[in-house]
């Protein structure tokens, strides 16, 4: 079945360096969402990219979708303390299945 | 704001025993979920339903059954537990948005631990 990668699984990084986490598919996905949980607390939801090339930003996050449509990525730009959790992307399938990535679990070194 | 609930956020159980994980939802979303979480592996779709009565397997849903007799509740039962299945249990709903969004709102998660 349909499967998305997401890499790394754990990044550690001093506070105010950058974070990139990425997410991979072999084939082509209509759409991807990303999702943020603290530790502790429930995934809660980001954003959703469906167009070739979109870039979209809130604030210190940028998110890209990959011109094939098989690639997105995350990037935190001078992390937070309160950028801490895991950070998860997933592909809707049809109208109602979720494929998730495995996340990637950010901490951030006061 | 959507709010989604869960019976209880710790639970622990002995291996057999029958387990009831309940799930409400208040903004009339068609769609509900359960997942399972466990480190390392992300989360895992155990079973989903798109309308009151209807049910679909997820990728995991052997050792687990589901119920949905209202749109707003969605149950999910192991019907003889085993200690394999600790884990942390995660509720999600969905329904359409503004722009096509089908962004899935989760309750708190069920932390289940079986003895």
């Amino acid at each position: 079945g349909q499967q998305v990668m997401q890499i790394p699984q754990y990044q550690h990084v001093q506070e105010g360096e950058d974070f990139t986490t990425y997410c991979n598919s072999s084939t082509t996905l209509s759409n991807i969402q990303w999702y943020k949980q603290r530790p502790g607390g429930h995934p809660v939801f980001l954003i959703q990219l469906v167009k070739s090339g979109e870039v979209k930003k809130q604030k210190r996050l940028t998110f890209q979708f990959g011109e094939a449509k098989k690639n997105s990525s995350l990037h935190i730009t001078a992390t937070q303390t309160t950028d801490v959790g895991t950070y998860f992307c997933a592909h809707l399938s049809g109208t109602y299945k979720y494929i998730f990535g495995t996340g990637t679990r950010l901490k951030v070194l006061a | 704001d959507v709010k989604v609930t869960q019976s209880s956020r710790y639970l622990v159980k002995r291996t057999g025993e029958k387990v009831f994980l309940e799930c409400v939802q208040d903004m009339d979303h068609e769609n509900m979920f359960w997942y399972r979480q466990d480190p390392g592996l992300g989360l895992r779709l155990i079973y989903f339903s798109y309308d009151v009565k209807m049910k679909e397997k997820g990728d995991i849903p052997e050792g687990y059954s589901v119920s949905r007799e209202k749109k707003e509740r969605f149950s999910l039962i192991l019907e003889s537990a085993s200690t394999n299945q600790t884990s942390m249990y995660l509720c999600a709903s969905s329904g359409y948005r503004l722009a096509g969004t089908y962004e899935q709102y989760f309750g708190p998660g069920t932390r289940l631990t079986v003895t």
